[in-house]
């Protein structure tokens, strides 16, 4: 069975830090995966995707299948990075996305 | 992008009861589906809610407890039945539209925050 796994509960960094938030999963068929993030106060969002190879808000994720990990990454947090962050598989057989426990960013000054 | 809207945004419900809850899209979506999200836990799949057909139920869940409807391809609700306080939750709808291309994108409501006495 699919499985991501997020170890840190909570992060914390000092603004202008590198950030790395950690996932790891567990599929056996080609995985798609996600990075969503849900702010203060507000709705959970997509931040961004494997196959999209882009930076959004400053943030990369690279697929090391070899690793089986697909590790969120920023050189310089901002404090407006404060936010509570999912790993997300999508295995297609089931049309359906498992989700990480989450881990909560906060960016301190 | 795809607006979606829950009604209520929260409640309390005393056990034994039963709770309907609304999800809204300002546009036809091809898939819905329906989460919990516990304290202090992940998001976890309860069903998908078919157009016209019954609902797909992940490992778990089951039609009595949760049964759903989605009459049309804008709207769907699911209904936490006879509850007890370990279904207090919140409950997050969400969409992807295939309409759109076949992205595996899911957009999210607000979702529901259920507490159960």
């Amino acid at each position: 069975a699919q499985r991501v796994t997020q170890p840190e509960k909570l992060l914390s960094v000092f603004k202008g830090a590198p950030v790395e938030l950690k996932c790891n999963y567990s599929y056996s068929g080609s995985p798609e995966l996600f990075w969503y993030v849900q702010y203060s106060r507000q709705r959970l969002q997509l931040l961004l995707r494997h196959i999209s190879r882009e930076s959004i808000k400053g943030f990369t994720a690279d697929l090391n299948k070899g690793e089986t990990s697909f590790h969120l990454k920023k050189p310089f947090a901002q404090e407006e990075d404060s936010a509570m962050y999912y790993c997300a598989l999508f295995t297609g057989g089931g049309n359906k996305l498992t989700f990480g426990t989450g881990t909560q960013l906060k960016v301190e000054l | 992008s795809a607006v979606i809207s829950q009604k209520p945004s929260r409640d309390i419900c005393q056990r034994g009861t039963s709770l309907t809850i609304q999800c809204q899209v300002d546009s036809q979506v091809t898939m819905m589906f329906w989460y919990r999200q516990q304290p202090g836990q992940s998001l976890t799949l309860i069903a998908t809610a078919n157009q016209g057909s019954e609902a797909t139920y992940e490992s778990g869940f089951v039609i009595d407890k949760f049964p759903i409807s989605r009459p049309n391809l804008t709207f769907s609700t699911l209904t936490v039945s006879n509850m007890s306080p370990e279904d207090s939750s919140i409950y997050l709808c969400s969409v992807e539209n295939r309409f759109a291309g076949a992205s595996n994108e899911q957009f999210f409501g607000p979702g529901t925050r259920l507490t159960v006495l």
